[in-house]
């Protein structure tokens, strides 16, 4: 038990799909992250919440959106996605943000 | 700015072989460094950290050593075992633009341990 839980574990969606990919953390921590993780290439970090507030956004397309209602849930929502867009995606989450960070299992998401 | 270089693999070793997987950095001060491993079919976990120069983190059987006049932090263990294959990844924390700090990670190396 990691103490941070991610679903789906898999998801499969087509191009006109919408979806939200969960995360949740029973560490009680401040900081939230997404990471993409695409084969043979690094670990892109995507989303930074510190306290409920995004604190960095890297160029990330707008198809991907995301949530923080609280500390300890994030969500990605999903709309209109490439095939490129298939990947790994982590949430993780830390102490303060920099800090340590501990990561879910992942969702693996297929867009066809 | 800053950067964090693996050795690219895949690194493959036959079981109580002797492991060393290079990192080097470019940062701005003297950062705090981790090593996170990446198991199959799973999310990344801390295996191990230096917050300042010349500290030797060490877990399992891993140790790396924060070198600043090389800024290396290079990842070893004595002996190898099959359970070891997994990605591992080097990993800086730096300040990001907006003031606050960020983890900054390399490409990751596969290791796979042979029988």
């Amino acid at each position: 038990e990691t103490g941070v839980t991610q679903t789906p574990r898999h998801l499969v969606m087509g191009m006109t799909n919408k979806k939200s990919l969960k995360c949740e953390q029973h560490l009680g921590h401040n900081a939230m992250y997404w990471y993409k993780q695409s084969a043979k290439k690094p670990l892109e970090l995507m989303f930074v919440y510190s306290l409920e507030e995004r604190v960095e956004n890297n160029s990330v397309p707008s198809r991907f959106s995301p949530e923080c209602p609280n500390s300890s849930h994030l969500f990605l929502h999903l709309h209109t996605l490439q095939p490129e867009d298939s990947a790994l995606y982590l949430c993780a989450s830390s102490r303060r943000e920099g800090d340590e960070q501990f990561f879910g299992p992942g969702t693996r998401l297929t867009v066809l | 700015g800053n950067s964090v270089t693996q050795m690219e693999g895949p690194v493959t070793l036959s079981e109580e072989a002797f492991l060393t997987i290079n990192c080097t950095y470019t940062a701005t001060g003297y950062p705090s460094l981790f090593w996170y491993v990446q198991y199959p079919g799973e999310g990344l976990q801390l295996l191990l950290k230096a917050t300042k120069a010349d500290d030797k983190g060490s877990n399992k059987g891993f140790e790396a050593t924060y070198r600043k006049e090389t800024t290396s932090f290079h990842l070893e263990k004595g002996s190898v075992q099959v359970s070891d294959s997994a990605v591992y990844f080097c990993a800086l924390r730096a300040q990001g633009a907006g003031g606050y700090n960020k983890l900054i990670f390399g490409a990751g190396t596969r290791l796979a341990v042979h029988p």
